[in-house]
């Protein structure tokens, strides 16, 4: 399978426990994209890379939140001292940015964290 | 105000219908469009880019208004398995990189 690929899928955890997420994406892929959806709403912005570097964090991301991509490749997310609000799904997309622009994305099948 | 609108729904509609989606945008540097379909506790997947001069995939057809900031999806003899959720997706390429995704249109579509 070489679509994008998230792990865990599902994440039970106690509030102020903290939890990492990782994303791998597409091989080819230059840019990362993670985003937190809850019921009823669309995808919203976290953060992205491209490559190794985060260029843009959204300023709804609290500084509990954490992204890396450290060899421009996977991703990890870590959500510290997690609080009931942060339940949601986290999903990670990947696309390719090349001369002629941006590719759409393409996204994993996300990680539901449920926060007790 | 947010950058991508759009009407709930819900959308109940009988098979073979024809249903529109309408969606606005408020950025008017906005370059890149496109209509997104989630289905319940899925990820997002591509239904179609959306071109300037409009364009037509099998039953879907999507439509640009740049001077209006609207975007609209036109599914024609609909089928149960479209019963989804479609997400309008905006990206502002070159000058930002933030796809900024509607909250979704909700379709059911009734035998």
């Amino acid at each position: 399978d070489t679509g994008v690929s998230q792990d865990p899928r599902h994440k039970i955890t106690k509030r102020g426990q903290n939890v990492t997420f990782r994303c791998d994406p597409i091989s080819e892929h230059n840019r990362l994209y993670w985003y937190r959806q809850t019921l009823g709403q669309g995808p919203e912005f976290l953060t992205y890379f491209q490559n190794e570097a985060q260029l843009e964090k959204s300023r709804l991301l609290s500084d509990r939140f954490s992204a890396e991509r450290p060899k421009g490749s996977f991703s990890t997310l870590e959500i510290q001292r997690t609080e009931q609000g942060d339940s949601a799904m986290y999903l990670c997309a990947s696309n390719l940015l090349g001369t002629s622009g941006t590719d759409t994305q393409y996204f994993g099948p996300g990680t539901r964290l449920t926060v007790l | 105000r947010k950058e991508v609108e759009q009407d709930p729904g819900p959308f109940n509609v009988p098979e073979g219908a024809t249903v529109a989606f309408n969606c606005t945008y408020s950025n008017s540097a906005s370059q890149s469009f496109f209509w997104y379909r989630q289905d319940c506790r899925k990820e997002p997947k591509l239904l179609m880019s959306v071109y300037s001069s409009g364009n037509e995939d099998g039953r879907f057809t999507a439509q640009l208004n740049r001077a209006s900031q609207y975007i609209s999806l036109l599914i024609r003899d609909s089928k149960l398995s479209d019963s989804a959720t479609y997400l309008c997706v905006v990206n502002t390429f070159p000058t930002g990189n933030q796809f900024y995704f509607g909250t979704g249109t909700s379709l059911t579509v009734i035998p």
